[in-house]
């Protein structure tokens, strides 16, 4: 929805590492978060970026490039719950979050 | 209660019927939200409020109304309702409320509405 770009589904191997990225519009941004939700639950913050670089939280960290309009999430050593739909969304000049689709993550033992 | 709460969990209900979903918050945050989320598409905003006693309008407002009489309750109305608002419906809250001053959206559970 309104020019936020994420994949719609991605499959991992528990253990491993995976790169959950996404692209926005660049005019009017005041920030970028991430966002996780279980199949029937409601979202859950995970993150948080305004400025260039990567913001490191256990095994999750996001990283945000404001001049390229990108973002990723960075999810390590995967478990099984963390099979979930991880939501991006990009804060406007009006301080809504305009939200992605949703990227499902599907781990796999 | 803690945190937000959403009632009904879910409902059924017939084209052309009125409808209030209702939401209370806890934490005595300034703003409130109401999203829909349908299968493919993003979080959509409905309406939202930045502070008791003031609303807006979000993305997608036709056929919803909401209020804000008091911090704690912000519930979102259909007039009559048509099959395309059967969707899941989410209220959330944040402490921030004025514009530069941003904090995470914590959300209810949800409402899931069916509208034959």
């Amino acid at each position: 929805g309104q020019n936020i770009d994420q994949p719609t589904e991605m499959t991992a191997t528990e253990g491993a590492i995976v790169q959950i990225n996404c692209t926005y519009q660049t005019s009017g941004f005041n920030g970028l978060f991430w966002y996780q939700q279980h199949a029937g639950e409601a979202p859950t913050f995970l993150s948080y970026n305004v400025l260039d670089g990567l913001e490191e939280k256990g095994r999750f960290s996001s990283f945000l490039s404001r001049s390229k309009g990108y973002s990723y999430l960075l999810l390590k050593e995967l478990q099984m719950k963390d099979s979930a739909s991880y939501l991006c969304a990009r804060m406007d000049s009006n301080y809504q979050l305009i939200w992605g689709a949703g990227t499902k993550l599907i781990i796999k033992p | 209660i803690a945190g937000i709460t959403q009632a009904p969990t879910s409902q059924i209900l017939a084209a052309g019927r009125r409808m209030t979903l209702r939401c209370t918050q806890d934490m005595r945050h300034n703003a409130m939200y109401w999203y829909r989320q349908d299968l493919g598409l993003g979080l959509r905003l409905i309406h939202y409020s930045n502070t008791a006693g003031t609303t807006g309008k979000g993305e997608v407002p036709d056929g919803y109304s909401v209020s804000r009489a008091n911090t704690d309750d912000f519930p979102l109305t259909l007039a009559s309702a048509v099959p395309s608002q059967t969707s899941v419906y989410f209220c959330a809250s944040s402490d921030s409320g004025l514009a530069g001053d941003i904090d995470e959206q914590f959300f209810g559970p949800g409402t899931r509405l069916t509208v034959l």
